[in-house]
């Protein structure tokens, strides 16, 4: 079974500085996406940013990027300039890229994220 | 709709009551998905349709959830003689194809209180 491990329940940033969270996931297959979500207080689901594993270059949204490193199974979110609004929980998420039961999502545990002025 | 909605925003029942939620999926989007949110924030799959049909089943604890997408009616989650560790957030997800281009896009939640 495929697990996603957030080490970091709770990180701090200054606002305007640059932050990364950590995850790392186990998984036999070679083809998947993965993806990270805010959740803030309002508990809605927001998609940050994805990454298709076949893909070598790094996603980026905006201020929002990943380092994708397939071999060592790690999937980071780098934050750049961050704001007040960001202050939130990440998850890291897996899905594998076949269809039928691997269409599901596994979270990791989460990480706290607070901004500070 | 634009967007996955859910009802009711809250719901309390006292242990051994039943509980039921809904879901209307975005209009045109095949796949719904429901996940419980437990309070140490920790998500659980907990099944999956493609229209009315089961899709995937493998998180569903059996024995008192059961669920269903009916044509023209919101989909449903059940609840029968609901215990403490039911209490969570319960997420509703729908997506257009299983393909990943095609996000799941989440409703805002159910919050069960089990007493």
């Amino acid at each position: 079974a495929q697990t996603v491990t957030q080490s970091q329940p709770e990180m701090s940033v200054q606002e305007a500085e640059t932050v990364t969270l950590s995850c790392t996931y186990d998984t036999s297959e070679s083809d998947y996406y993965l993806f990270w979500y805010k959740q803030p207080p309002s508990r809605q689901m927001i998609l940050v940013i994805r990454q298709e594993a076949y893909k070598q270059q790094n996603a980026t949204e905006n201020r929002f990027s990943v380092n994708f490193q397939k071999a060592a199974k790690s999937f980071s979110l780098k934050i750049s300039d961050s704001q007040l609004g960001d202050a939130a929980m990440y998850f890291c998420a897996y899905k594998a890229a076949n269809t039928g039961t691997a269409s599901k999502l596994t979270f990791g545990t989460g990480t706290r994220l607070q901004v500070t002025l | 709709g634009e967007e996955v909605a859910q009802t009711p925003k809250h719901l309390v029942r006292g242990e051994g009551q039943k509980a039921k939620l809904y879901c209307a999926p975005i209009k045109g989007h095949s796949y719904v998905f429901w996940y419980q949110q437990v309070l140490k924030n920790e998500f659980k799959f907990l099944i999956s349709f493609q229209n009315e049909n089961v899709f995937d089943e493998t998180g569903m604890p059996k024995e008192r959830f059961s669920a269903k997408c009916l044509p023209n009616s919101p989909c449903s989650l059940e609840i029968q003689a609901t215990k403490l560790e039911d209490s969570a957030v319960y997420f509703c997800a729908s997506s257009q194809s299983l393909y990943v281009r095609n996000e799941q896009f989440f409703g805002p939640g159910t919050r069960l209180t089990v007493l």
